[in-house]
Parts: structure tokens; sequence; C-alpha cells
């Protein structure tokens, strides 16, 4: 089986400042982690992937995440947050079997001008 | 088209209607995934086809729940005889082939509202 924590519901941040998003997770395999993001009333958006190769990961509009085996972690970071970046943002698990999405609970972004 | 389509974008109905929802993959795309979001949470699987083949279907709800892709593209996610906890956004992806590390692309959804 395999399961996402975000361990943040909400996060606020001032434009400018850094965005740290948590995210572990669970899997009985090796797993391939995604963040997507949602802005309101729309689809989701892939911002990046890891899949097994490098452990950092860069993504689209500045993001980047680090994939540690050891933590079980796959936190999302932004070294400058703007306006446009908030949003829900959700920490993705994939196993080989079944190819189902398992979704964290989301984190909510707010950014203050 | 480029992404994912579906209609309607907004579908009400009354308690015991049915309805159904449509999903447009990209085209070339061999999977396709049925994704429930209920207010507040994140997205759950509902199911899944490679082609018209419906590989997984453990995530739907009840039996009143049913998806089909006759033709292995364009998939129908049915609901007879709704019910309010039906209310959701139905979420419809599509990927090049399902493998595990390969993204998702989602449609924009459509919301459900069961009066």
């Amino acid at each position: 089986a395999q399961s996402v924590t975000q361990l943040d519901s909400h996060v606020s941040v001032s434009e400018g400042t850094p965005v740290l998003l948590r995210c572990n997770y669970s899997s009985s395999y090796s797993p391939s982690l995604f963040w997507y993001v949602q802005h309101p009333n729309k689809g989701l958006q892939l911002l990046l992937k890891y899949t097994s190769a490098a452990t950092l990961v860069k993504g689209i509009n500045g993001f980047e995440a680090e994939f540690k085996k050891s933590e079980t972690s796959f936190h999302l970071t932004k070294p400058s947050a703007h306006m446009s970046d908030a949003a829900e943002y959700f920490c993705v698990v994939s196993v080989a079997a079944g190819n189902k999405l398992t979704f964290g609970g989301g984190t909510r972004v707010l950014v203050k001008p | 088209g480029a992404g994912v389509s579906q209609s309607p974008r907004y579908k009400v109905a009354k308690r015991g209607q049915d309805v159904a929802l449509r999903c447009d993959p990209i085209s070339g795309h061999v999977s396709l995934f049925w994704y429930q979001q209920a207010l507040g949470q994140g997205p759950e699987f509902l199911t899944y086809f490679q082609n018209e083949a419906q590989l997984d279907k453990s995530g739907l709800p009840s039996d009143r729940f049913f998806a089909e892709r006759p033709e292995g593209s364009v998939s129908t996610l049915k609901i007879q005889r709704t019910q309010q906890e039906d209310s959701a956004v139905y979420l419809c992806a599509s990927s090049l082939q399902g493998y595990s590390n390969q993204p998702q692309h989602f449609g924009d959804g459509t919301r459900l509202s069961i009066l």
C-alpha cells in the first residue's frame, strides 16, 4: 500500500520570500513522486516528477524538490514566491502496480503582497 | 486538442437522476483515469483504462458508478440514481502508456452538484 502525508494544510508567505511545502510518503515499492498544482476551478498541472534519477528535481516556474529516501520525504521549495503561486499543491505517489495516483491532502498556499 | 477535455464543466442534477460525464483524452494517450475530488480534499482514484480495457475499477464507490471507453479514446463516467454524496469534482487524466513514472495530464474537471 502507498500513502502520502502533506504536513501543512495551509502555508502563508510574503511575496519574494521562500516557500517550503512538506511531504512524506510511504510505499512498499520504489515510488514515482510528483507535485501537482491546482488553481481555483482548474485541473491539476504537473510541476515536477521524481522517477529514480537525480534526487534533486527541477520543475516549472522555479520550483524544485528533493527526494530523500532515508527520510521518506519529497519536499517542494521555491526561493522566491510570486503572487501567481497562490494555489493548492498536491504531493502524489505512484507505484507500478495499478498505475493509479495516490494524493496527499493538499497544501493551500497564500501569498501576501 | 492539446489537452484533456471534459464536458460538461458544471452539472446540476436532482437526487435520483442519472448523469453522464465525458472525457476526451490527449490524442494518442493509451491510458485514461478517472478521479473524484470532494470539496477541500485531494483527488481519489476511481478507475483506469488501458485502451478500451478497464483494468482497475477498485475505486468506484458503488455499483451505481459505471465507466466505459468503447473505442479506446473517449470515455464516459455514468452515475445512476445520483445521491447527494456524489457531489464532487470528477477529474479525468490521460497518460501516454500508463507506466507509473509517466505523468498524468488532467482535464479541468466536471463539477457535479446533486440537489
